[in-house]
């Protein structure tokens, strides 16, 4: 099993729509949690932090359910703007230094 | 403030030629990383380095080199190219070694 997982997509939704993505781990030591959005042929840049408590901001919820070892991303209202890759990163903190773990990335498209 | 700058943007070697890339930040943070892109592979973690002066494997880090020149600059050199180390890469930077600043990336062709 992969140490962390996305479905890659893409999700095609019209604009307007509310998409979820899910990002399941596998290491349950695992500490912290991220969501990032990569444009075509761009670098990834951090979308928000994810927290037990849920975490919003704006049109854009994240959520960890760290029972069920997965960490959601919830966009409402859908613009053609949010077209992208979002990769979920999950961050094992150790004594000998963190260690990150990138996803695949889920492709978004979101259409008139 | 340019962030994270790697360069060169774009790069064609031939088998067995080697290069370097290069990567700077101007946000003063300590821990720099260099990650190459696949499809299908994600992001993974050739090395990084946690301070000036220290530098560590990471997931994929054979037929790679690093040096972490000083605080801002974190070089990868590639000794001897070969076709599988066609790639993406990506530097990246971090304060609190949690979120990251990735510059543009270089897209690396081996023939």
């Amino acid at each position: 099993r992969k140490e962390v997982e996305q479905d890659p997509g893409p999700f095609n939704v019209p604009e307007g729509a509310t998409v979820a993505f899910n990002c399941t781990y596998s290491n349950s030591a695992s500490q912290s949690f991220f969501w990032y959005r990569q444009d075509c042929r761009k670098e990834p840049k951090l979308l928000m932090s994810v927290y037990s408590s849920g975490n919003e901001d704006g049109r854009f919820t994240a959520q960890l359910n760290r029972a069920s070892q997965y960490i959601s991303l919830l966009i409402r209202d859908s613009k053609l703007s949010d077209s992208a890759t979002y990769l979920c990163v999950v961050i094992l903190l150790t004594g000998g230094g963190n260690k990150l773990t990138f996803g695949t990335g889920t492709q978004l498209k979101v259409e008139l | 403030n340019a962030g994270v700058t790697q360069t060169p943007k774009f790069q064609v070697l031939k088998t067995g030629q080697s290069m370097t890339l290069q990567c700077a930040q101007d946000m003063n943070h300590n821990s720099m990383y260099w990650y190459r892109q696949d499809p299908g592979m994600g992001l993974r973690l050739i090395y990084y380095s946690a301070s000036e002066g220290t530098t560590d494997k990471g997931e994929v880090p054979n037929g790679y080199n690093v040096s972490r020149l000083n605080k801002r600059e974190f070089s990868l050199r590639l000794e001897s190219a070969a076709p599988s180390q066609t790639s993406v890469y990506f530097c990246a930077s971090s304060e609190d070694r949690l979120s990251q600043h990735f510059g543009d990336g270089t897209r690396l062709s081996i023939l």
